[in-house]
């Protein structure tokens, strides 16, 4: 089993609608990164968190320390959020990641 | 902004060759790591360096070294490509508990 696990593996969705990524980890962390990855490569972090509720524009990211769970929120989709999302933990050295989310938005 | 420069965003090289891929990052960054991405694997960490001629292994050291003679410079070397290292390479770099910042990724293939 992997240390952290992401779902769904692929989204797809209409332009609008509201979207939900979870991510469940099993090991003891420092704090939870949110990254997005477009088509060609680069990775932007959106979130660092440890605790609570972050909101940035569209996007809310949310994380339980108790069930060891995090969730990312898009609301009001949009054709350019289509990307790789992942989720990554950070222990006690190093970051782990999740397998990442596809996530398409349709016009 | 923090900027992290990968020095090509495309390279084929062939196989037996000695490969050199450079990251520079702009922000006094102490902390610098080099990741491999690979369909269904995910990021793997390959090696990473908290000071200047500093470095540890990562989970997938194996088939790479690497060079931290300048703060801002972290090189990755592949002694001897070999078709199994065709790979999306990622440097990344971080202060204390910050966030991480990534470069633009080196799209490697080796023949």
């Amino acid at each position: 089993k992997n240390e952290v696990e992401q779902s769904p593996q692929n989204l797809t969705a209409q332009e609008g609608e509201f979207i939900t990524i979870n991510c469940s980890y099993s090991v003891g962390i420092s704090a939870l990164h949110w990254l997005q990855q477009h088509p060609g490569g680069g990775i932007v972090s959106l979130f660092m968190l440890s605790s609570g509720k972050k909101k940035h524009g569209r996007l809310i990211a949310t994380i339980n320390i108790q069930e060891k769970h995090s969730s990312l929120h898009i609301t009001a989709s949009h054709p350019r959020d289509s990307a790789v999302y992942i989720c990554a933990v950070k222990g006690a050295q190093k970051l782990v990641f999740g397998q990442g989310t596809r996530l398409t938005i349709n016009p | 902004d923090v900027k992290v420069t990968q020095s090509s965003r495309y390279l084929v090289k062939r196989t037996g060759e000695k490969v050199f891929l450079e990251c520079v990052q702009d922000m006094d960054h102490e902390n610098m790591f080099w990741y491999r991405q690979d369909p269904g694997l995910g990021l793997r960490l390959i090696y990473f360096s908290y000071d200047v001629k500093m470095k540890e292994k990562g989970d997938i050291p194996e088939g790479y070294s690497v060079s931290r003679e300048k703060k801002e410079r972290f090189s990755l070397i592949l002694e001897s490509a070999s078709t199994n290292q065709t790979s999306m390479y990622l440097c990344a770099s971080t202060v204390g508990s910050y966030g991480y910042t990534f470069g633009s990724g080196t799209r490697l293939t080796v023949v």
